[in-house]
């Protein structure tokens, strides 16, 4: 069964550093997401992405955050200049869209640690 | 801005019988609902889904009743096994957009 892939599975970063979180989402999904958990607290959507451009993000999504397509298979999330709050799981997700739009698949996620 | 609200922060419920996992909405706008469930170390896992046309959906053990009157749905899961022991997300979405998810309820199935 295909699935969304997120690599690394844990993190580990100095804060203000960049870093790079990657997926591979499911390859014939056209929309793609990223969602982050923050400990003990819900899953919280960062941004959606379809068509390479952004479609929606949320208000944690601010100018530290950018996200890209580079090739036809890579989904990637960049965080600038890493802070002690974006130690969380971030999820990765994609859906097929049209009438299963609603429905996201989400990958096993990466553990941020900012120190 | 709890948009959607799981109340339960955990249930045990007995191996056999019936679970049932409950959610309330306050957005109008929401017309689609899905239920997740996950594993620790795992993301979350898609379950169940309702259309806000529908009030019921079924898939083999799992049912989703939505009553739009009272903003409200609800998972049951009958009937429960060991595996079915998880955190249930309620999440719901308007077309075209982003899902919002509850906190969360963490089921124990008790053998």
């Amino acid at each position: 069964e295909p699935e969304v892939t997120q690599t690394p599975s844990h993190q580990v970063t100095q804060m203000g550093q960049e870093v790079i979180l990657r997926c591979v989402p499911i390859s014939n999904h056209l929309y793609f997401y990223w969602y982050r958990q923050i400990l003990g607290q819900k899953v919280e959507f960062l941004v959606s992405f379809y068509n390479n451009e952004i479609s929606e993000k949320s208000e944690i999504f601010d100018d530290q955050f950018s996200v890209e397509r580079p090739d036809g298979s890579n989904f990637t999330l960049k965080i600038r200049s890493t802070k002690l709050e974006d130690s969380a799981m971030y999820f990765c997700a994609s859906s097929r869209g049209g009438l299963a739009k609603n429905i996201q698949y989400f990958g096993a996620g990466t553990r941020l640690s900012v120190l | 801005d709890q948009q959607v609200k799981q109340n339960s922060p955990s249930l045990s419920v007995q191996e056999g019988r019936i679970s049932i996992l409950n959610c309330d909405y306050t957005n109008s706008m929401f017309d689609y609902f899905l239920w997740y469930k996950k594993y620790p170390a795992e993301g979350p896992t898609f379950l169940i889904s309702i259309s806000s046309i529908k009030d019921k959906n079924e898939d083999g053990r799992f049912t989703v009743f939505l009553n739009k009157s009272a903003k409200h749905l609800s998972l049951h899961i009958v009937p429960s096994q060991p595996g079915d022991s998880a955190v249930y997300f309620c999440a719901a979405s308007v077309w075209d957009d982003k899902i919002i998810f509850g906190k969360g309820t963490r089921l124990h199935i008790l053998p």
